[in-house]
């Protein structure tokens, strides 16, 4: 079973900075990987899938890189609706999330 | 636009059966290409894969969930169903729907709000 891991737990940016988010994957899932944001009291939103590939209506802020076992989610200038947890899935596993933190 | 929306007790007695109901529209469940899924979150916590079934009938399920779930479809009501049996208090989650796209983007494209679904006597 691949575990996927994300390291930070929280990460605190302020607007206009870039984040950087990352996941590990304990075994290589390819370019098979997506991100979602979750924010509070919200369903998860589909933001980056084949590890790369913006979904449809995602601003271009966002941007996924990585294949293989390392994965880095971006997001360029960080806007004051991108607080929330960060999310890396595979198949039918899940990361433990990072919390972005305004 | 497909759209899933939950419905069920928002409160079940420990050792007793949950069960959920997710109705679609904007689109048909019997539509191949798409598996029609289960997830749930604890309190605080991240995403746990519960399961899915496809148009087929063809149903997985998370191991460690196996033995006490079933995940049916009614194609003509275009709703899928989830059944939990022999609920304690670990199983308190926020459970969702959602349409899992696996064949083009490996994920869910699409996701019910959510239900809360406390147990407890």
């Amino acid at each position: 079973e691949i575990v996927l891991t994300q390291s930070l737990a929280t990460l605190s940016v302020s607007p206009g900075e870039r984040a950087t988010l990352s996941c590990r994957a304990s075994q290589s899932v390819s370019s098979n990987l997506v991100w979602y944001q979750q924010k509070p009291g919200q369903a998860p939103r589909l933001l980056i899938y084949a590890a790369s590939t913006r979904a449809p209506g995602i601003p271009a802020r966002f941007s996924g890189s990585g294949s293989g076992t390392e994965f880095t989610l971006t997001i360029s200038s960080l806007q004051s609706e991108d607080f929330g947890v960060y999310y890396c899935q595979h198949s039918f596993t899940f990361g433990p999330g990072t919390k972005v933190d305004i | 636009q497909v759209q899933l929306q939950e419905s069920g007790p928002g409160l079940v007695k420990p050792s007793q059966t949950l069960s959920l109901t997710c109705t679609v529209s904007g689109g048909s469940i019997s539509s191949g290409g798409y598996y029609w899924s289960w997830i749930r979150q604890h309190p605080g916590k991240g995403l746990e894969w519960i399961g899915y079934i496809y148009y087929s009938g063809s149903t997985s399920y998370n191991p460690s969930l196996k033995s006490r779930v079933a995940i049916s479809l009614d194609t003509s009501m275009n709703q899928f169903s989830l059944k939990l049996r022999s609920v304690t208090a670990a199983d308190t989650a926020v459970y969702y729907c959602a349409r899992d796209v696996r064949t083009t983007i490996g994920g869910y494209d699409s996701w019910g709000q959510g239900t809360l679904v406390t147990v407890s006597s």
